[in-house]
């Protein structure tokens, strides 16, 4: 149980255009969404916390209107990388947390992550 | 400091142990982890220990935690080609539950 799954795994656009990334937990109901990035070879940097039916709380530096988040249900999240340029391409990934469950150790379980390349 | 540092490569050869060194930085962290990231893929958590205790043992994995100096270290025995990863530490802030996390240690198990 507890899987997370991401949608596209891969994707390759124009500069300017708006990129849509779908997470999703797949077995579990998630309270709380989480959306990171990585550059190659670093760390995973939080971009936003999101908590289903109220508006995402973005980290520090994020620009809020350029990554636009979505929790519409208790099993989906989006992004949506809008105007990508080349600067945003990077590795995205989302983590979820189920809040059904007694885990006292406030577990993230991870999606696989999503390939963003802006030609 | 506000980050939480590793080293960045360890290499070991098959069979010897492997220690991956941690420092974090918030003492209110109630929970510690480590997550191994394979290639292209997210994270998978390998184990965590609860901030009141000094070590877990789960397997060939071992995880020492020193509070006074906020070290933790993950012991991997009996390493495996199959190890060779990226590991993660990761310590939780805030009321949120943020997950803040190190570098990322890149081990390469040789034959």
């Amino acid at each position: 149980g507890a899987v997370v799954s991401q949608h596209p795994s891969r994707v390759i656009c124009k500069s300017g255009t708006s990129v849509k990334i779908e997470c999703r937990s797949l077995d579990f109901q998630a309270t709380t969404m989480f959306w990171y990035r990585q550059f190659p070879k670093q760390s995973l940097m939080l971009m936003a916390t999101s908590n289903e039916g109220s508006k995402a709380t973005y980290e520090q530096g994020v620009e809020k209107d350029k990554f636009l988040i979505n929790h519409a249900s208790l099993t989906l999240s989006t992004l949506t990388v809008t105007s990508a340029h080349p600067e945003d391409s990077s590795f995205y990934i989302c983590s979820a947390r189920d809040g059904s469950r007694d885990r006292a150790y406030n577990e993230q379980f991870f999606g696989p992550g999503t390939r963003l390349t802006v030609l | 400091g506000e980050d939480v540092e590793q080293s960045l490569f360890l290499s070991v050869r098959e069979g010897d142990s492997s220690v991956i060194n941690c420092t974090y930085t918030d003492s209110s962290s109630t929970y510690l982890y480590w997550y191994k990231q394979e290639p292209g893929a997210g994270l998978q958590l390998l184990t965590y220990i609860f901030s009141n205790m000094d070590m877990k043992q789960d397997q060939r994995l071992t995880v020492l935690l020193n509070k006074k100096d906020k070290h933790l270290s993950l012991r991997i025995a009996d390493t495996q080609t199959g190890d060779s990863a990226i590991y993660f530490c990761a310590e939780i802030r805030g009321q949120g539950g943020k997950l803040i996390f190190g570098q990322g240690t890149e081990l390469s198990v040789k034959p």
